[in-house]
């Protein structure tokens, strides 16, 4: 069975960072696609961003581009999300999930998904 | 980044058959078959149900079932379950910098 476990959400104030940790059992992260999604309180989900199987490529949101960085430590076998400059509107539940990412940039689906973190930004 | 237009609310008897629909342009739904369903119950993390249009995962009932017809995707559950009161979100690749779009979500309650 897959799990995945995002840690390290938490409260920042506005221009603060922090960064999100998601590791997985039954599942090797360094082999797949990998994304996070997020969803602020009571809205819809949004794409934030991916990493491809091979971390050749990765792609961001327009709305996080620059501030916001996805990695993947294949040591610790874990993904994380770098979050730079944060602002009040990034406040949600970020999901990792694992992504089919056909040819490092056609993402069709997100199949197995955390249980999520909460990263609320507030000063 | 416009999200894709579902209805806000649907809802249905046990037993009954209900569609959601979810509306693109020819830059995501129109133009490629990477439309995927998920479902998601308060506080709890989304689960893929649909992907590629029509095709279930391993596990899902088959009383779910997708189908698209130029910009609109859509989601049918038959035989209606209390189990299956959630809320249901859309999404398709976007051949834009955008990637990837999901849909404005519906809720599904069952009367």
């Amino acid at each position: 069975e897959v799990q995945l476990v995002e840690s390290g959400g938490g409260l920042v104030q506005p221009g603060g960072s922090l960064r999100l940790s998601c590791t997985a059992s039954g599942l090797n992260i360094n082999t797949f696609a990998m994304s996070w999604v997020r969803q602020a309180p009571g809205k819809g989900l949004e794409w934030v961003s991916s990493i491809s199987g091979n971390g050749e490529n990765t792609h961001y949101a327009h709305s996080v581009k620059g501030r916001l960085t996805i990695s993947r430590d294949e040591s610790k076998d874990t993904l994380f999300l770098q979050m730079n400059s944060l602002r009040v509107e990034d406040t949600a539940i970020y999901y990792c999930a694992k992504t089919q990412l056909w040819f490092g940039e056609l993402l069709d689906y997100f199949d197995y998904w955390g249980q999520g973190a909460l990263v609320t930004v507030s000063s | 980044q416009s999200a894709l237009t579902q209805p806000a609310s649907v809802s249905g008897s046990p037993g009954q058959s209900i569609t959601i629909s979810c509306t693109g342009t020819t830059s995501d739904v129109g133009g490629y078959n990477y439309v995927s369903w998920y479902q998601q119950h308060p506080g709890k993390a989304p689960k893929l149900i649909i992907y590629d249009v029509g095709n279930r995962p391993s596990g899902v009932s088959n009383r779910f079932s997708g189908s698209k017809s130029g910009n609109t995707a859509s989601l049918t559950i038959s035989g209606l379950q209390a189990e299956d009161e959630a809320d249901y979100y859309c999404s398709s690749y976007r051949s834009t910098s955008t990637l990837h779009v999901f849909g404005t979500g519906t809720k599904v309650a069952v009367l």
